[in-house]
């Protein structure tokens, strides 16, 4: 089974503070894949991000930046010099070669930016 | 925009009736998936299918039922509705048959309440 946990539930920083959402994940299979999805207000889900498991660069676009590390599981967020637009949920999922290959999501994190 | 289309946007019906939302794939993707977001089972997924036929079933009650019709738009089928079921139903589509190698966009989603 595939699990993606997300222990930070809420997390509220003041604008162009630097913010870091945490995201660990738990698969047996050796090929799989790492998304963040936003979620405003409004409650789309925006497609930021995917990365595969044999590429552990990592990535950075504008203020957004992530760190892949195999070693520990994990898929972490970055968002330097936070805006208030940046208050959103935002959910890491996982999708694997394997048996589950839908997306399993974890549990989000409401990141709230103050004026 | 995603360009994943869903139908209706809000939807308020009585318990013990019958739903039906729509979703219209981005160009060119032949997978579709549904999930449902509660606030206590977060991002759930329910069924996928894949140039017509069903691929992958999760968490999907026996009351719900989908298909996907030969212009690859979906229908998701809620029946029997009970207040448990208010939530928000996700549509999304990838170019392919597996979640894995491909991004899987979301629609903007369908809120149902039922009361």
């Amino acid at each position: 089974a595939q699990k993606v946990t997300q222990a930070q539930t809420e997390i509220s920083v003041v604008e162009k503070e630097d913010v870091t959402l945490d995201c660990v994940y738990e698969t047996r299979d050796t090929t799989y894949y790492l998304f963040w999805y936003k979620q405003p207000p409004s409650g789309e889900l925006v497609f930021l991000i995917r990365r595969n498991s044999f590429d552990e660069q990592n990535e950075i676009s504008g203020r957004y930046s992530w760190n892949f590390q195999k070693s520990t599981s994990s898929f972490n967020f970055t968002i330097t010099a936070s805006q208030v637009v940046d208050s959103a949920v935002y959910f890491c999922a996982l999708s694997s070669s394997g048996s589950a290959r839908q997306l399993t999501f974890g549990s989000g994190t409401q990141l709230t930016v103050l004026p | 925009d995603s360009g994943v289309t869903q139908t209706p946007k809000h939807l308020i019906t009585a318990t013990g009736q019958r739903v039906t939302l729509r979703c219209s794939p981005r160009s060119g993707d032949l997978s579709v998936y549904w999930y449902q977001q509660s606030l206590d089972q977060g991002l759930q997924f329910l069924i996928q299918y894949y140039n017509g036929e069903e691929r992958a079933k999760g968490n999907i009650l026996e009351r719900f039922s989908a298909q996907q019709f030969p212009d690859l738009h979906s229908e998701l089928n809620l029946s029997s509705l009970e207040l448990g079921d208010s939530a928000l139903y996700f549509c999304a589509s990838s170019v392919s048959g597996t979640a894995s190698g491909n991004t899987i966009y979301f629609g903007e989603g369908s809120w149902l309440t039922v009361v």
